[in-house]
Order: structure tokens, then sequence, then C-alpha cells
């Protein structure tokens, strides 16, 4: 069964500093991974998705990802954190369902 | 403007109330779901409809009930809540296909006393 990891349960980043966000999954096939984000009292919006071909995705407000079919990682980086990114961030993988990562909160300190 | 609406947003109910939430979405997707959001647990899917009259369970399924008679709602319904069932609960829908993304409604904040 498809199942997602995120370690890092919190993770504060200052602001103007680099942000990578830890993802792992366990697929048999080629996965369809997603990441959203959830600020604090909004609902789900999707940052990026991967299907397949170039394994460096782009995404909205400044995010990327990057599918390691050896590692079985999905990491979501952002070179340059703004106050506005802290927020509730999910990895998710996908067959015939979405299965969601326990999420990892991010903090921005000024 | 294309996209998923749940009802109502808050609800705070007793044990035993049967009560609907409401969805519906705009966008003449065949796949809908239901998902419950929980501190350290993500999301984790209810019910899920392939296409009209046509549901199957999800993860986490029990207490739940769903209909699938048009299209484009998809509600929710627990006919007898219990406080375990307080929870954030998202919509969501997408067109069939694997590449297609799905979009999620804004939630609903339900809590069983």
């Amino acid at each position: 069964a498809q199942s997602v990891t995120q370690p890092d349960i919190h993770i504060t980043v200052s602001e103007g500093a680099s942000l990578e966000l830890r993802c792992n999954y366990s697929y048999g096939a080629t996965p369809y991974l997603f990441w959203y984000v959830q600020s604090p009292g909004q609902g789900l919006q999707l940052l990026l998705k991967y299907f397949s071909g170039d394994t460096l995705v782009q995404g909205i407000k400044g995010f990327e990802a990057e599918f390691k079919r050896s590692q079985s990682s999905f990491n979501l980086r952002k070179p340059s954190v703004h106050w506005s990114d802290a927020a509730e961030y999910f990895c998710a993988v996908r067959d015939y369902k979405l299965s969601f990562g326990a999420g990892t909160t991010v903090t921005v300190r000024a | 403007e294309a996209q998923v609406t749940q009802n109502p947003r808050y609800l705070i109910t007793v044990t035993g109330k049967k009560l609907t939430v409401t969805c519906s979405q705009n966008m003449n997707h065949e796949y809908m779901s239901w998902y419950r959001q929980d501190p350290g647990l993500g999301l984790r899917q209810i019910y899920y409809s392939m296409n009209v009259e046509v549901t199957d369970k999800g993860d986490v399924p029990e207490g739940y009930k769903v209909s699938r008679k048009e299209k484009r709602n998809f509600p929710l319904i627990l006919e007898s809540p219990s406080p375990n069932q307080t929870s954030l609960y998202f919509c969501a829908s997408r067109d069939r296909g694997e590449v297609h993304e799905q979009f999620f409604g804004p939630g609903t904040r339900l809590t069983v006393l």
C-alpha cells in the first residue's frame, strides 16, 4: 500500500533563509506526487505536482521540489522564505486515491 | 469560478444528532472524495465516489455514510455523531484520469459534544 512520511513535524526558519521540507514515499510503481500548503484556517492549495519527466518541478510561490527515485523522496525547497510562508505543508502520493503525510508545520521568525 | 463548496463551514452538535455536510462542485468532475484532518495524522480519506451511484470506502469509513445521486453533489452523513468525529472535514473533486489534480473545498470544522 502507498504511504507518505514527513519526518519533520515542525520546522522554524528565519525570514530570508532557505527552507527544505522532507518527504519520503512508499509506492510500487511510478508515483504521482504532490505538495499542498494549508495556511492557518484555510483549505489546501496545490503548490506543485510530479507525474513524469523532469525530476525538478517548479511550483507556485517560488517553491520547487525534486523527485529522487533512488531515495524514494520528493523534497520541497524554497531559496528565501517570506513570513507569509508560515503554514502547514503536506506531501501526498496518489494512485487511485490520494494519501497524505502527517504534515510539517513551518514557523517563520523575523 | 471553478470551485468546491461545503456547507456548513462550522458546526457544533451533540452526540447522536444526525447531521449532513454538503459538498458541491461545478467542474463536472467524476471523482469526489471526503477527508478528515486530525493533528499529527494529516488527511485521511473517508469515502470516495468514482461516478454517480458509485461509492466506496476509504481508510476511515466507520460512522459515516455518503451518497452520489447527482454528479455535482456528494454529501457526507453522520447518522449518530460521536465526539471522536470532531475533526476538520474536506471534500475534494477531480476529473477522471491520472494526471488531473484534486480540488479541495474550504473545509468544515465539526465539533461533537
